[in-house]
This record gives C-alpha cells, sequence and structure tokens, in this order.
C-alpha cells in the first residue's frame, strides 16, 4: 500500500542549529513534492516545491533534496530560530493536483 | 491579498444535526478543496473542484457528506446528519490549476459534534 512517513516524535534542536526533517515514501512516483508548514491553529502554509529532476532546492534558509531512488526528502532549516517552532509537512502528488500529505514532524527550537 | 477564508472557525452541534462549512477561495484561483484534518489520520483530501466542476470526490467518507460550488467565489462543505466522529477540523484550500501548483489554506473549520 502507498505510504509516507514523516517521524513522529517531536524534534528539538538549539537556536542556531541546522534542523534536518525526513520524509520517506513507498509505492509512489511523485513528479513532485511539496513541504508545508503549519502552526497551532492555522492551515498549511506552503513553502517550497521540488520536481522529480532537480536534486536540490534551496530558499532563503531552507533546503530541500529528493531522492527518488532513496524515495525519501530531506528539509533542512540552517541557522535555526524559534519562530521556526511549528509543524512541517510534506506532501506528494498522487495524481493530477491531488497531494497525499504526511502526518507531519513537529520542530521545537530552544532559545 | 486576501487569503483563502473560510467560516465558521468554530463550530460545535449536536449529534444530528446539519452542519455547513462555506469557503471562499483566492480569487483568479481555479482548483478548490476541502481537507480534514485529525490527529489519527493527518491531513486527508475530501474532494476537489476544477472550475466550479467537482473533479474527485472519492474521499467523502460517506453520503452524509456533500459539497457544492456554484460560483468561482464560494463552496461549501455539509454534513447531513452529523456524527460524533466527524469531529475533526475542515480545511479549504485554492490553487491555480497545474499539477504542480502550491495550495493555499484558509484557517480551517474546528467542529465539534456532541
Amino acid at each position: 500500500s502507498q505510504k509516507i512517513e514523516q517521524n513522529s516524535e517531536a524534534l528539538n534542536i538549539q537556536e542556531g542549529k541546522t534542523a534536518t526533517l525526513t520524509c520517506n515514501y513507498t509505492n509512489y512516483s511523485p513528479a513532485y513534492l511539496q513541504w508545508y508548514r503549519q502552526d497551532p491553529g492555522r492551515g498549511p502554509v506552503f513553502l517550497l516545491l521540488i520536481r522529480e529532476n532537480e536534486k536540490e532546492k534551496r530558499k532563503e534558509r531552507l533546503k530541500v533534496t529528493f531522492d527518488t531512488t532513496l524515495k525519501q526528502s530531506l528539509f533542512h532549516i540552517t541557522a535555526s530560530q524559534p519562530a521556526d517552532s511549528a509543524t512541517y509537512l510534506c506532501a506528494l502528488e498522487r495524481s493530477f493536483q491531488k497531494l497525499v500529505f504526511g502526518t507531519g514532524t513537529r520542530l521545537l527550537v530552544s532559545p | 491579498d486576501a487569503g483563502v477564508i473560510q467560516s465558521p472557525r468554530h463550530e460545535v452541534t449536536e449529534m444530528g444535526q446539519e452542519v455547513t462549512l462555506r469557503c471562499k477561495p483566492i480569487s483568479g484561483h481555479n482548483s478548490l478543496f476541502w481537507y480534514r484534518q485529525t490527529m489519527m489520520r493527518g491531513l486527508e483530501l475530501l474532494i476537489y473542484f476544477n472550475n466550479n466542476v467537482p473533479i474527485d470526490d472519492s474521499g467523502m467518507p460517506e453520503d452524509r457528506f456533500s459539497a457544492k460550488m456554484p460560483n468561482a467565489s464560494f463552496s461549501t462543505l455539509k454534513i447531513q446528519p452529523s456524527e460524533p466522529r466527524d469531529s475533526a477540523v475542515y480545511f479549504c484550500a485554492s490553487s491555480s490549476t497545474g499539477g504542480n501548483q502550491p495550495q493555499h489554506f484558509g484557517d480551517g473549520t474546528r467542529l465539534s459534534i456532541l
């Protein structure tokens, strides 16, 4: 069956360190993958999209990698700040315009 | 620019009552999505529309759920009759049409069925 896995346990790191979040999937061949941020009581907010033919994508302090052989995406936040604390969701294209979301990983950045 | 607007933000009602959730997508977006989020199942797609036409409703849990999009600026998700297991946060999202477009979410309706 198709599955997307993100670490269910919260990731705690210190301010200034690099946070790395993992998204693994099975039985999908997505043409692209998206990452979203969700704060408590708010809807998800789009951060980055990476296509299957792209190995890496960067936006300011964010970096996403996409390894279609390993069926894995890594999401990095460099020089993390307490304001980066949130839940981060990965989403795969299941079919045209249909996204399937992982359950998210909660990131806590301590001062 | 206004984002996706959902109403109400919170709804508490008794089992058996009809519930109507409302969504105004971002102007110019051709695609609209309804999701449900729970702790157990995460964020699940219920139905989506392109140009006001329902394209895929395979995620709608059962006949008690229905969705409409009478025009490009308004959609409703209705549950009738409601049950306690329908309690969740319901999100509406919109996007431009296209396979790799980001989706823009509203802040959701937190629904509690007693």
